[in-house]
């Protein structure tokens, strides 16, 4: 099952308009990534915020992170018509293993498609 | 400083037979994690080699299997090939496990269809 929900599943503006998608998550993480995706391709990462951070910034993107809520959310501020591309949000849960040591592993959700009209 | 270069970027097989995608990770990195994305489904986990091992492995049948060579590249086997393995399998790389908080950077994907 994904650890990670997103919502909006797809979200619609203008140009210059500001977009704001979320990211819900069940267990404890190490940290959350975004990432983006132009027309099925790769993947390119965004930015990663980690658990004991609340608020991150990257040129137009703000991420913040509430781990009592276990969420977060990617803030693009001023889009442009190049922001068209679905976002994923990814969280690195540490699980144990029998022999006690940590492996991380991203998570993925299923993604906000984002279209902005020029 | 090259990316994560994956190899086919298309392939097409007949429903039970196999296929075998490349993924060479960035330099330095002895990470590489696969990802299975078919239409509607997202991201889903297929496996984690680090330093040659498999290291985890997401909910998927045996035979989809795998291995990390000595200089960290890695191929995906998929055997008796169903049409539902049709999917972009996206590979990605990080820094080893020790390191906490450290991004995974991905490929393009090889866009696989079966037939």
């Amino acid at each position: 099952s994904q650890q990670g929900e997103e919502d909006p599943q797809a979200l619609s503006i203008q140009e210059g308009e500001n977009a704001t998608m979320n990211c819900s998550y069940k267990t404890s993480i190490n940290n959350l990534q975004w990432y983006r995706q132009n027309s099925g391709r790769g993947l390119v990462h965004l930015i990663l915020i980690r658990s004991n951070e609340r608020e991150k910034h990257s040129g137009r993107l703000r991420v913040t992170l509430d781990t009592s809520k276990k969420s977060s959310s990617l803030l693009i501020t001023a889009s442009r018509a190049a922001d068209t591309a679905s976002y994923f949000c990814a969280t690195d849960a540490r699980e144990r293993n029998a022999g006690g040591t940590s492996y991380g592993k991203l998570t993925f959700g299923q993604g906000t498609i984002l279209t902005v009209h020029p | 400083e090259a990316g994560v270069t994956q190899s086919p970027t298309h392939l097409i097989k007949t429903r039970g037979q196999q296929a075998t995608l490349r993924c060479s990770p960035i330099s330095g990195h002895t990470s590489v994690y696969w990802y299975q994305q078919a239409l509607g489904l997202g991201l889903q986990f297929l496996l984690w080699y680090d330093e040659g091992e498999e290291r985890n492995r997401g909910n998927f049948p045996p035979r989809f299997s795998g291995r990390q060579f000595p200089n960290y590249s890695s191929e995906l086997n998929v055997n008796a090939l169903e049409l539902e393995d049709s999917a972009l399998y996206l590979c990605a790389s990080s820094l080893a496990r020790g390191r906490e908080n450290t991004e995974a950077f991905f490929g393009q994907g090889t866009r696989l269809t079966v037939v």
